[in-house]
Formats: C-alpha cells, sequence, structure tokens
C-alpha cells in the first residue's frame, strides 16, 4: 500500500518556540492532505485539509496563524505550531489521499508527539 | 447527532470473538472503514464497505453494515493478543474527502 511517513516522531520543545512537522507520501502524489490532532484517549480532530499549491482549509476552530500548514508540493505538506504553549502537547497525525484510488481510502503517517515544556 | 460513537473498551479472551460496534451519522456516506491504530502509532486500514454492500469478509475481519440504522460492525474471529489495539471506525462525508472518526473502541485481548 502507499506509505506516508511523517517527522519527527517525536519532538520536546520550550514554550514561545516554532516546531514544523513534515508529512511525505513517499510512493505516490497526494494532492489532499489532511492534519489531525489526537488527545490522549481520544478520537481524531480534523484540523484542516491540505491542498497543493493553495491555501489549507481550516476547520472551525482551528487558530490558522497558530498552525501553518504549506503544501509546497504533491509529496510534501508541513504543519508548523507557532509559539507553542503546553496546551500544545498533542500527538498530530497527517493523511494523505492517493489520486489513483476509488475508494476514498486515506494513508496516515505514524504521527508526531509534540511536548511542549 | 454529530458525533461517530462506539463504546470505549471490549474484552475478549484470546480465541474469541470480538465485535466492535460503531453509529454513524451520514446516511448518504458513500464508504465506511475501519483503522487499527496500535501504541503511539499512526492509523492502518483494516478494511472498508462501500454503502451498497451488507457485508464483506476480509480473512478474519466480518464487517455488517446496516444503512437502516446506520450501524456499523466489526467482527475479528479468532481474537489474538496482536489485535489489542484502538479501532476507529471513520465515514466519509459525502461530497468531501472529509473522514469523520468514530469515538476509537480499546480492544485489549488476555491470553
Amino acid at each position: 500500500g502507499a506509505v506516508v511517513s511523517q517527522h519527527p516522531s517525536r519532538v520536546i520543545c520550550k514554550s514561545g518556540t516554532s516546531v514544523k512537522i513534515e508529512c511525505r507520501s513517499l510512493d505516490f502524489q497526494a494532492t489532499t492532505m489532511f492534519w489531525y490532532r489526537q488527545f490522549p484517549k481520544q478520537s481524531l480532530m480534523l484540523m484542516a485539509t491540505s491542498n497543493e499549491g493553495s491555501k489549507a482549509t481550516y476547520e472551525q476552530g482551528v487558530e490558522k496563524d497558530k498552525f501553518l500548514i504549506n503544501h509546497a508540493s504533491l509529496t510534501l505538506s508541513t504543519l508548523t505550531v507557532t509559539s507553542a504553549h503546553p496546551e500544545d502537547s498533542s500527538f498530530y497525525i497527517c493523511s494523505a489521499r492517493a489520486g489513483t484510488t476509488n475508494t476514498g481510502e486515506l494513508f496516515f503517517g505514524e504521527g508526531s508527539r509534540l511536548t511542549v515544556l | 447527532g454529530e458525533d461517530v460513537e462506539q463504546s470505549l473498551f471490549l474484552s475478549v479472551r484470546e480465541g474469541d470473538s470480538s465485535v466492535i460496534n460503531c453509529t454513524y451519522t451520514d446516511s448518504s456516506s458513500t464508504y465506511l472503514y475501519w483503522y487499527k491504530q496500535e501504541p503511539g502509532a499512526g492509523l492502518q486500514l483494516l478494511t472498508y464497505i462501500f454503502s451498497n454492500m451488507d457485508m464483506k469478509q476480509d480473512q478474519r475481519l466480518t464487517v455488517l453494515l446496516n444503512k437502516k440504522d446506520k450501524h456499523l460492525s466489526l467482527r475479528i474471529a479468532d481474537t489474538q493478543t496482536g489485535d489489542s489495539a484502538i479501532y476507529f471506525c471513520a465515514e466519509i462525508k459525502a461530497g468531501t474527502y472529509k473522514y469523520i472518526f468514530g469515538t476509537g473502541t480499546r480492544l485489549k485481548v488476555l491470553a
């Protein structure tokens, strides 16, 4: 199946700094990628839809200036958590839709655990 | 309602069958999915069912769909300790690529 890779898998940063998380589709082109946030023992919350070459579409309640998304190529989307605070600590997961499938299947990255001290 | 609902926990003995239930929200959803999440990892697609099907079997996995009640279930036959994980159902909103995930069911398999 298609592979989506996230980097870094774990990151610890100080409060007030910015952190960038990368999401790459390794063997397919993804015009659309999705970013989710998962709190402990909870479901995935869709944060935004990342479209290659255009602005991301954010879900209600998600601050676009706080969570910057860039989808500069068909294989890479980045999520930058700006001026991170402890409440931003979470598990962030990206997914990508392989354009050649008809099932609408999403392929997920391994997730990135952010801890803000 | 807006939530895709699942029971939070399920505990079974190794070798028994597990049945994980899900109630979804959008009767026009075209595809319904089951994903597995192991600790600290991303999601792995287990299986999916198209909305015009009632049942789909894939090795140890059987998916049942009741469109009238908007109820989806996943049966795992001969459950193994390696099946211990969180299982999410998901629906795709008609006309979009947006997935709506269920609350997740934590399956614990006892040896």
